[in-house]
């Protein structure tokens, strides 16, 4: 059974410009969570995707967004970037809704914002 | 202060040697997950807990609610062990994730 998958692994950017950034949970799975790493800070909880609704965020700006589609797989759509947005950002599943049961993470993607 | 500290930052043990990171939080839960990172980034869960003790192998973790205290113990450590140990807990009703800043292990051969 395949695992979470996240594309892009790696991307460069520029300061100002948007990215989108794709994950595919585990089949059967209906909650999707998106965090991020950045360099010294440790982990950050983005946002919460349940059912193709969002159900919670993190202390992020609103250029920080996303969505769920039908079948479950979510985006991450970051605009007008700025060089602290550099970070490994992952993506996990779960097929209990509300993080009480286990969570499978994604390989992450790197971005990198110059 | 940071809502969840784990302890200690970095650790270097033996091959072989009994190992225990730390967690303590301050917030009420509902669960608490201790997750494993790899250089590279990709992170592997290896426990959720709500109460009592869990053992998987050579790993074992424990939390005590009331103390707000969680620990994870590795024995016969291995090299293979190392890598950044993650604390993580659900908060109340929010169901988010608060992360420690991870213990970074390595173990020598």
């Amino acid at each position: 059974e395949a695992g979470v998958t996240q594309s892009p692994t790696h991307l460069i950017k520029t300061r100002g410009q948007q990215v989108t950034l794709r994950c595919s949970p585990i089949s059967g799975h209906t909650s999707v969570y998106w965090y991020q790493q950045a360099l010294g800070l440790g982990l950050q909880f983005l946002l919460w995707y349940d059912e193709g609704e969002e159900r919670n965020r993190g202390n992020f700006p609103p250029r920080f967004s996303g969505r769920q589609f039908p079948n479950y797989s979510s985006e991450l759509n970051v605009n007008a970037l700025e060089l602290e947005d550099s970070a490994l950002y992952l993506c996990a599943s779960s097929s209990d809704s509300g993080i009480v049961g286990e969570l499978f993470f994604g390989e992450g993607s790197r971005l990198t914002v110059l | 202060k940071n809502e969840v500290e784990q302890s200690p930052q970095n650790l270097t043990a033996q091959e072989g040697e009994f190992i225990t990171i730390n967690c303590s939080y301050s917030v009420g839960i509902s669960a608490l997950h201790w997750l494993q990172q790899h250089p590279g980034g990709g992170i592997v869960s290896l426990f959720m807990l709500s109460s009592g003790k869990k053992k998987h192998g050579r790993l074992i973790a424990t939390i005590n609610i009331q103390e707000k205290h969680s620990s994870l113990h590795i024995t016969a450590s291995h090299p293979r062990d190392s890598a950044v140990y993650i604390c993580a807990v659900v908060g109340g009703s929010n169901y988010k994730l608060t992360f420690g800043k991870g213990t970074l292990l390595t173990v020598n051969p």
